[in-house]
């Protein structure tokens, strides 16, 4: 399975401010993908990003809060914009398994991200 | 109706013992089916995928029942290292899509 790394790993951040979460993968993935977690919840999905494409966004999810990049095959980074402290949550990168069958995914550590 | 529903537990085991878990999804065109396990403060790992006709990894038996929507997990001998949250998750719409439930929480007592 892939090695995907995250960065930052965890963040205290004020209320109106933006943080951009990077996301790296050691081989080249076509699908990748954007979780929440909240606090003793499961995983929801923000977007699914594609190199070369915009990124496809989940019902309650708009572009202009969660800007998200995929410049190539390897990396991605997802922005939470004007932050507040509803926005606490784990955020995870996943990726799709290329030589996977069944569809599985891999997950990033996640970002930890409190806000003020 | 939740898409993918699961007892949130906790399920306390003794050590040793066999747990099942089963969960309940609405979707009818899923086509692939997984358990990942996750400890606390941890990400999600891939445990099983399930297969149409079941499958086993060592301990660990998976079914898929298709005609009732629901997907079992079966834990015999367990460990101590067992003890996390167990999250069924099957595709949506799209195979990329996943739809997680909420999670089953077991802890294996000594």
């Amino acid at each position: 399975s892939a090695v995907i790394s995250q960065k930052p790993s965890r963040d205290i951040c004020q209320r109106g401010t933006s943080l951009t979460i990077q996301c790296q993968v050691d081989s080249q993935v076509t699908m990748m993908f954007w979780y929440r977690q909240q606090p003793g919840q499961s995983l929801t999905l923000i977007a699914t990003a594609n190199q070369g494409s915009e990124a496809t966004y989940e019902s309650g999810f708009v572009i202009d809060k969660f800007p998200i990049s995929r410049p190539n095959l390897t990396f991605s980074t997802l922005t939470v914009s004007n932050m507040s402290p509803e926005d606490s949550s784990i955020y995870l990168c996943s990726v799709e398994d290329p030589g996977g069958v069944y569809n599985e995914q891999f997950f990033g550590p996640g970002t930890r991200l409190t806000v003020l | 109706r939740k898409e993918v529903e699961q007892d949130p537990g906790p399920f306390n085991v003794p050590e040793g013992a066999t747990v099942a878990f089963n969960c309940t999804y609405s979707n009818s065109a899923s086509q692939s089916f997984f358990w990942y396990r996750q400890d606390c403060r941890k990400e999600p790992k891939l445990l099983m995928s399930v297969y149409s006709s079941g499958n086993e990894d060592g301990r660990f038996t998976a079914q898929l029942n298709r005609a009732s929507q629901y997907i079992s997990l079966l834990i015999r001998d367990s460990k101590l290292s067992d003890s996390a949250t167990y999250l069924c998750v099957v595709t949506g719409d799209s195979n990329y899509q996943l739809i997680w439930g909420a999670g089953t929480k077991l802890i294996i007592k000594p």
